[in-house]
């Protein structure tokens, strides 16, 4: 099982600065089978990037991810206030897929 | 619009069985692997099944293999999971997730909003 470790797991920034999430993986996730998911308090989690880097439908660009192997990043620029939220990675390469811990973005 | 809405949920006693059910709509439902995560309120999430738009490949949490089957009837597109031998620590919201394509590796595009399973005595 690939273990899914994010980091820090608490943010605490202000509105219009950059936040980094970091995740890394126990193995390489095979074919950058890595996604990004934001969930806010009381709803479901909702798709934010897949295949590491790619944006899902209706993402603003703020959103950027990148990474290979056992390395990736969440990239949140000019942080809105509807961005405050907990971010998962996941990895759906090799079976079980799994999730990390999660990091909240709190506003400080 | 697509929709996953899960049903099912409940109070049981640890050792019982329960089974959830996924319906789902606004989608080709046999084109899509479907996939079932919990999460314990305030915690993680944790992935617990998937199978492939056939059926062909299914997989499973280490933490639920041998007390938990998931199944889908495509003719009614639907998905289910099969608790048996529940403990406390199943205790969670249960979410039906929609894969992006047919195949078992896949992200989750659409989520339903879950249903809640507690286990107690």
């Amino acid at each position: 099982e690939i273990v899914l470790t994010q980091s820090p797991d608490t943010l605490s920034l202000s509105p219009g600065e950059r936040a980094t999430l970091s995740c890394r993986a126990s193995q390489s996730v095979g074919s950058s089978y890595l996604a990004w998911y934001q969930q806010k308090p009381g709803q479901a989690p909702s798709l934010l990037i897949y295949g590491t880097s790619t944006r899902a439908t209706g993402i603003p660009d703020r959103f950027s991810g990148s990474g290979s192997g056992t390395d990736f990043t969440l990239t949140i620029n000019r942080l809105e206030p509807e961005d405050f939220a907990v971010y998962f990675c996941h990895q759906y390469g090799s079976s079980p897929q799994t999730f990390g811990q999660g990091t909240k973005v709190e506003s400080k | 619009e697509v929709q996953l809405v899960e049903s099912g949920g409940g109070l049981v006693q640890p050792g019982t069985s329960l089974r959830l059910s996924c319906a789902g709509s606004g989608f080709i439902f046999d084109d899509h692997a479907m996939f079932w995560v919990r999460q314990v309120p305030g915690k993680g999430l944790e992935w617990v099944a998937g199978v492939s738009g056939n059926t062909g490949t299914i997989g499973y949490a280490d933490s639920v293999k041998g007390r938990f089957t998931i199944s889908r009837d495509n003719g009614k597109d639907s998905l289910y999971l099969q608790m048996n031998s529940l403990r406390a620590e199943d205790t969670a919201l249960y979410f039906c997730a929609k894969g992006r394509g047919g195949g078992f590796y896949f992200y989750m595009d659409v989520w339903g909003r879950g249903t809640t399973v507690a286990v107690s005595s």
